[in-house]
Protein backbone atom coordinates (compact mmCIF):
# COMPACT_ATOMS: atom_id res chain seq x y z
CA UNK A 1 0.00 0.00 0.00
CA UNK A 2 1.38 3.31 -0.98
CA UNK A 3 1.12 6.09 1.31
CA UNK A 4 0.74 9.91 0.37
CA UNK A 5 3.42 11.88 -1.18
CA UNK A 6 3.90 15.61 -1.52
CA UNK A 7 6.10 17.21 -4.44
CA UNK A 8 8.19 19.28 -4.02
CA UNK A 9 9.67 18.57 -0.39
CA UNK A 10 10.63 22.25 -0.32
CA UNK A 11 10.33 25.85 -2.19
CA UNK A 12 11.34 29.47 -2.54
CA UNK A 13 9.11 32.04 -4.13
CA UNK A 14 9.21 35.49 -3.99
CA UNK A 15 6.08 37.89 -3.06
CA UNK A 16 3.91 38.13 -6.59
CA UNK A 17 4.94 34.51 -7.70
CA UNK A 18 2.56 31.74 -8.28
CA UNK A 19 2.85 28.34 -7.16
CA UNK A 20 2.02 24.44 -7.51
CA UNK A 21 2.08 22.15 -5.36
CA UNK A 22 1.16 18.51 -5.85
CA UNK A 23 0.09 15.51 -4.06
CA UNK A 24 -0.59 11.91 -4.75
CA UNK A 25 -3.32 10.06 -2.10
CA UNK A 26 -3.34 6.75 -0.87
CA UNK A 27 -4.15 4.01 -2.69
CA UNK A 28 -7.75 3.94 -2.67
CA UNK A 29 -8.87 7.05 -1.27
CA UNK A 30 -11.18 9.17 -3.39
CA UNK A 31 -11.20 12.14 -1.10
CA UNK A 32 -7.97 14.86 -1.05
CA UNK A 33 -7.91 17.68 1.38
CA UNK A 34 -5.23 20.63 1.67
CA UNK A 35 -4.18 22.48 5.15
CA UNK A 36 -1.57 25.31 5.84
CA UNK A 37 0.37 24.45 9.00
CA UNK A 38 2.21 28.09 10.19
CA UNK A 39 5.22 27.54 12.94
CA UNK A 40 4.06 26.49 16.13
CA UNK A 41 0.47 26.22 14.67
CA UNK A 42 -2.19 23.36 14.23
CA UNK A 43 -2.87 22.81 10.71
CA UNK A 44 -5.69 25.42 9.14
CA UNK A 45 -8.19 23.17 6.72
CA UNK A 46 -8.29 25.23 2.99
CA UNK A 47 -10.18 22.61 1.02
CA UNK A 48 -11.38 19.48 -0.13
CA UNK A 49 -11.74 17.55 -3.15
CA UNK A 50 -13.84 14.57 -4.00
CA UNK A 51 -14.67 13.32 -7.79
CA UNK A 52 -12.68 15.68 -9.13
CA UNK A 53 -14.76 18.53 -7.43
CA UNK A 54 -14.37 21.39 -4.42
CA UNK A 55 -16.72 20.60 -2.32
CA UNK A 56 -15.45 22.41 1.28
CA UNK A 57 -13.54 25.34 1.83
CA UNK A 58 -12.19 26.98 4.87
CA UNK A 59 -11.40 30.49 5.75
CA UNK A 60 -9.10 30.96 2.18
CA UNK A 61 -9.10 33.90 -0.26
CA UNK A 62 -9.70 33.02 -3.67
CA UNK A 63 -5.78 33.14 -4.73
CA UNK A 64 -5.84 29.51 -3.19
CA UNK A 65 -7.08 27.09 -5.56
CA UNK A 66 -6.73 23.18 -6.42
CA UNK A 67 -7.37 20.57 -8.54
CA UNK A 68 -8.37 17.11 -8.35
CA UNK A 69 -7.58 14.47 -10.98
CA UNK A 70 -9.44 11.23 -12.24
CA UNK A 71 -6.72 9.36 -10.38
CA UNK A 72 -7.36 10.98 -7.04
CA UNK A 73 -4.11 13.22 -6.94
CA UNK A 74 -4.61 16.92 -6.49
CA UNK A 75 -3.05 20.12 -6.71
CA UNK A 76 -2.58 23.01 -4.74
CA UNK A 77 -2.48 26.57 -6.75
CA UNK A 78 -1.46 29.40 -5.07
CA UNK A 79 -1.52 32.81 -7.03
CA UNK A 80 0.03 36.62 -6.07
CA UNK A 81 1.88 35.02 -3.13
CA UNK A 82 2.30 37.23 0.10
CA UNK A 83 5.18 36.91 2.71
CA UNK A 84 2.38 35.24 5.28
CA UNK A 85 2.03 32.24 2.86
CA UNK A 86 5.07 30.98 3.83
CA UNK A 87 4.39 27.51 5.93
CA UNK A 88 4.19 23.87 5.83
CA UNK A 89 1.20 23.00 3.30
CA UNK A 90 -0.14 19.56 3.85
CA UNK A 91 -2.03 17.24 1.71
CA UNK A 92 -4.37 14.29 3.69
CA UNK A 93 -6.23 11.65 1.73
CA UNK A 94 -9.37 9.73 3.24
CA UNK A 95 -12.28 7.17 2.00
CA UNK A 96 -15.54 9.27 2.21
CA UNK A 97 -17.30 7.04 4.52
CA UNK A 98 -20.36 8.61 5.16
CA UNK A 99 -18.57 11.62 6.15
CA UNK A 100 -16.31 9.78 8.74
CA UNK A 101 -13.08 8.33 8.04
CA UNK A 102 -9.25 9.16 8.82
CA UNK A 103 -7.27 10.98 7.39
CA UNK A 104 -3.64 10.33 6.29
CA UNK A 105 -1.17 13.11 5.78
CA UNK A 106 1.77 13.17 3.00
CA UNK A 107 5.30 14.87 4.54
CA UNK A 108 4.16 18.22 3.40
CA UNK A 109 5.50 20.80 1.02
CA UNK A 110 7.52 23.72 2.83
CA UNK A 111 6.84 26.51 1.14
CA UNK A 112 9.13 29.88 1.80
CA UNK A 113 8.04 33.44 0.25
CA UNK A 114 10.89 36.27 0.42
CA UNK B 1 -17.64 27.54 14.95
CA UNK B 2 -15.23 24.28 16.16
CA UNK B 3 -12.98 24.58 18.74
CA UNK B 4 -10.20 22.44 20.09
CA UNK B 5 -7.72 23.62 22.86
CA UNK B 6 -4.74 21.50 24.11
CA UNK B 7 -3.09 21.83 26.98
CA UNK B 8 -0.34 22.22 28.48
CA UNK B 9 1.03 24.15 25.54
CA UNK B 10 4.51 21.96 25.82
CA UNK B 11 5.70 19.13 28.52
CA UNK B 12 8.82 17.92 29.40
CA UNK B 13 9.28 14.74 31.30
CA UNK B 14 11.82 12.23 32.48
CA UNK B 15 11.83 8.72 30.89
CA UNK B 16 9.64 6.58 32.71
CA UNK B 17 7.66 9.67 34.20
CA UNK B 18 4.13 8.65 33.66
CA UNK B 19 1.60 12.01 32.41
CA UNK B 20 -1.63 13.16 30.70
CA UNK B 21 -2.19 15.33 27.69
CA UNK B 22 -5.19 17.09 27.23
CA UNK B 23 -7.61 18.44 24.06
CA UNK B 24 -10.96 20.14 25.12
CA UNK B 25 -13.62 20.35 22.02
CA UNK B 26 -16.20 22.22 21.01
CA UNK B 27 -18.01 21.07 17.94
CA UNK B 28 -21.22 20.62 15.84
CA UNK B 29 -21.92 17.16 15.24
CA UNK B 30 -19.14 14.90 16.03
CA UNK B 31 -17.82 12.87 14.14
CA UNK B 32 -14.68 11.27 15.33
CA UNK B 33 -12.00 12.72 17.42
CA UNK B 34 -8.54 12.20 16.10
CA UNK B 35 -5.07 11.91 17.91
CA UNK B 36 -1.91 12.73 15.69
CA UNK B 37 1.83 12.77 16.47
CA UNK B 38 4.27 14.96 14.49
CA UNK B 39 7.79 15.25 14.18
CA UNK B 40 9.77 18.14 13.44
CA UNK B 41 9.49 18.97 9.66
CA UNK B 42 7.33 16.18 8.75
CA UNK B 43 3.38 15.79 8.15
CA UNK B 44 1.02 14.53 11.32
CA UNK B 45 0.96 10.48 12.01
CA UNK B 46 -2.48 9.17 12.47
CA UNK B 47 -2.72 7.42 16.32
CA UNK B 48 -6.24 7.05 17.06
CA UNK B 49 -9.72 7.96 16.28
CA UNK B 50 -12.57 7.97 18.82
CA UNK B 51 -15.92 8.10 17.98
CA UNK B 52 -18.29 8.36 21.30
CA UNK B 53 -17.51 9.22 24.95
CA UNK B 54 -16.52 6.41 27.06
CA UNK B 55 -14.33 4.79 24.39
CA UNK B 56 -10.60 3.93 25.10
CA UNK B 57 -7.92 2.74 22.22
CA UNK B 58 -4.42 2.02 23.07
CA UNK B 59 -1.12 1.51 21.59
CA UNK B 60 1.52 0.93 22.65
CA UNK B 61 2.37 3.04 25.68
CA UNK B 62 -0.16 5.64 24.58
CA UNK B 63 -3.75 5.72 25.91
CA UNK B 64 -6.58 7.46 24.76
CA UNK B 65 -9.62 8.48 26.11
CA UNK B 66 -12.91 10.46 25.05
CA UNK B 67 -15.63 12.16 26.97
CA UNK B 68 -18.34 14.58 26.04
CA UNK B 69 -15.90 17.89 26.11
CA UNK B 70 -12.53 16.58 26.13
CA UNK B 71 -10.17 13.45 25.35
CA UNK B 72 -7.02 12.62 26.85
CA UNK B 73 -3.84 11.15 25.88
CA UNK B 74 -1.82 8.89 28.53
CA UNK B 75 1.62 8.63 27.73
CA UNK B 76 2.65 5.19 30.45
CA UNK B 77 6.38 5.10 31.09
CA UNK B 78 7.48 7.47 28.06
CA UNK B 79 10.85 6.69 26.49
CA UNK B 80 12.88 9.55 24.67
CA UNK B 81 11.88 7.95 21.09
CA UNK B 82 8.10 9.60 22.56
CA UNK B 83 9.04 13.05 21.94
CA UNK B 84 7.06 14.96 19.32
CA UNK B 85 4.42 17.31 19.52
CA UNK B 86 0.77 15.13 19.85
CA UNK B 87 -2.08 16.83 17.77
CA UNK B 88 -5.86 16.81 18.42
CA UNK B 89 -8.63 17.08 15.96
CA UNK B 90 -12.16 17.02 15.90
CA UNK B 91 -14.17 15.81 12.73
CA UNK B 92 -17.39 17.91 12.30
CA UNK B 93 -19.49 17.26 9.56
CA UNK B 94 -20.88 20.34 7.28
CA UNK B 95 -22.76 20.96 4.21
CA UNK B 96 -21.89 18.24 1.82
CA UNK B 97 -18.48 17.40 3.36
CA UNK B 98 -16.67 16.47 6.94
CA UNK B 99 -12.80 18.01 7.65
CA UNK B 100 -10.54 18.53 10.69
CA UNK B 101 -10.29 21.18 12.87
CA UNK B 102 -7.07 20.97 14.87
CA UNK B 103 -5.64 22.13 18.22
CA UNK B 104 -1.83 24.27 18.36
CA UNK B 105 -0.52 20.77 19.78
CA UNK B 106 1.30 19.69 22.56
CA UNK B 107 5.03 19.52 22.32
CA UNK B 108 6.49 16.61 24.46
CA UNK B 109 10.07 15.88 25.28
CA UNK B 110 11.50 12.94 26.61
CA UNK B 111 14.81 13.20 28.70
CA UNK B 112 16.51 10.04 29.06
Amino acid sequence: ETGVTQSPTHLIKTRGQQVTLRCSSQSGHNTVSWYQQALGQGPQFIFQYYREEENGRGNFPPRFSGLQFPNYSSELNVNALELDDSALYLCASSLALAGRGEQFFGPGTRLTVL
Amino acid sequence: EDQVTQSPEALRLQEGESSSLNCSYTVSGLRGLFWYRQDPGKGPEFLFTLYSAGEEKEKERLKATLTKKESFLHITAPKPEDSATYLCAVQGHYSGYSTLTFGKGTMLLVSP
